[in-house]
């Protein structure tokens, strides 16, 4: 089984300042790694994912986040945030191969761009 | 482009009624799934389907029913509707390759009362 912790559930940030979203996540086996994104009232999209290769991915928005295998976190940053990422992200893994591709979502993240 | 329809997009109910929620996906997806989002708890996953005919549960099944009859359709099913049920409800879909990102709906807002 897996899980995910998101340990922030609310970062207030300044607009054009950087920011860094949490997560670690806890399983047996080895993961894919999401980060998905909620804008008010709406479904969820995806922002970016790590499958393999390169631990560094980027993502829409000029967001990218970093796989580190011995922390067992994914965070998701970004050098410069606008008023129009303030939205709840969410970081989700699922198992490769088979299983569904079900995927277990940490609690979120409310991110709030002020000016 | 539709993408992931849900239907409806709120509805309020009274303890012990029953209702379907209809989600249907235009992009030929093998694999759907229903979420339910509560505040504090991300989503969790309700119940899942590989393919037309096959449902699965996921990690909070009690209290509801699911039915894929035809590919592009997934249904989900309050057959009593209890004040814990009230909640956001996503339908999702995805091909069926590991990794592949899943589609969301916009949501449908329940509560019970």
């Amino acid at each position: 089984a897996q899980s995910v912790t998101q340990l922030d559930s609310q970062v207030p940030v300044f607009e054009e300042a950087p920011v860094e979203l949490r997560c670690n996540y806890s399983s047996s086996v080895s993961v894919y790694l999401f980060w998905y994104v909620q804008y008010p009232n709406q479904g969820l999209q995806l922002l970016l994912k790590y499958l393999s290769g390169s631990t560094l991915v980027k993502g829409i928005n000029g967001f990218e986040a970093e796989f580190n295998k011995s922390q067992t976190s994914f965070h998701l940053r970004k050098p410069s945030v606008h008023i129009s990422d303030t939205a709840e992200y969410f970081c989700a893994v699922s198992p490769p191969g088979g299983g569904g591709n079900k995927l277990t979502f940490g609690t979120g993240t409310q991110l709030k761009v002020e000016l | 482009n539709a993408g992931v329809t849900q239907t409806p997009k709120f509805r309020v109910l009274k303890t012990g009624q029953s209702m379907t929620l209809l989600c249907a996906q235009d992009m030929n997806h093998e694999y759907m799934y229903w979420y339910r989002q509560d505040p504090g708890m991300g989503l969790r996953l309700i119940h899942y389907s590989v393919g037309e005919g096959t449902t699965a549960k996921g990690e909070v099944p009690d209290g509801y029913n699911v039915s894929r009859l035809k590919k592009q359709n997934f249904l989900l099913g309050l057959e009593s509707a209890a004040p814990s049920q009230t909640s956001v409800y996503f339908c999702a879909s995805n091909r069926g390759t590991s990794g592949t990102e899943a589609f969301f709906g916009q949501g449908t807002r329940l509560t019970v009362v």
